[in-house]
């Protein structure tokens, strides 16, 4: 079965610098991978996917993802970091034929004035 | 467009009582249900999911149990209810067969269980 890491516990960045959260997958083939961001108390809403095609993905509130099969990764990045980013971020990984997801532990970003 | 409600938000219950807890979907037939259980620190547990109606998966043996009476209806329920049940239980839904089509997730319900 699919699992995925996410090393990052807690991450705490400045706000206006750079973000990258690390996930990690395994999987034999060419997984469907997920961010999805999870405000204090509400339901997980979906930043990008990454299904084939360009290794790079675009999401919502500026928000990137790029896939690295090499490395079993697909890291999200931002480049400057508002305060309303602050949230618990979770790598999600599916596969084909199989509406089955499973989910990383999370990483919980602050952000500091 | 479609929704999806989960109630109650928040419940309070002593060790040993029952639960019920719902999650309704609107907008969209024959949806893929899935109850979910997020505990304090951790990640998304996958608890049961569904393909449709009487059908449920359970991916943890537990006190829980999951029914689907309705097409756009998924209930968990437990006869009584642990201390270790305690935590955030989320309701998501998606269509079809593959996993690529994403997860819509409802507002949570925050359980303690006392």
């Amino acid at each position: 079965a699919q699992s995925v890491t996410q090393p990052d516990i807690h991450i705490t960045v400045s706000e206006g610098a750079s973000l990258e959260l690390r996930c990690n997958y395994s999987y034999g083939a060419t997984p469907y991978l997920f961010w999805y961001v999870q405000s204090p108390g509400q339901g997980l809403q979906l930043l990008l996917k990454y299904f084939s095609g360009d290794t790079l993905v675009q999401g919502i509130k500026g928000f990137e993802a790029e896939f690295k099969r090499s490395q079993s990764s697909f890291n999200l990045r931002k480049p400057s970091v508002h305060w309303s980013d602050a949230a618990e971020y979770f790598c999600a990984v599916g596969v084909y034929n199989n509406n089955d997801m499973r989910f990383g532990a999370g990483t919980r970003l602050t952000v500091k004035p | 467009s479609q929704t999806i409600h989960q109630w109650p938000a928040t419940l309070v219950q002593p060790v040993g009582s029952p639960l019920s807890l719902e999650c309704t979907v609107e907008g969209t037939s024959n949806p893929n249900l899935y109850w979910y259980r997020q505990a304090a620190g951790r990640g998304l547990q996958l608890l049961f999911y569904s393909v449709g109606i009487g059908q449920i998966s359970s991916e943890v043996p537990q006190n829980l149990s999951a029914s689907r009476p309705q097409d756009r209806q998924f209930i968990l329920s437990s006869k009584k209810l642990l201390l270790s049940d305690s935590g955030f239980y989320l309701c998501a839904w998606s269509v079809g067969t593959s996993s690529y089509n994403e997860q819509f997730f409802g507002p949570g319900t925050r359980l303690t269980v006392l």
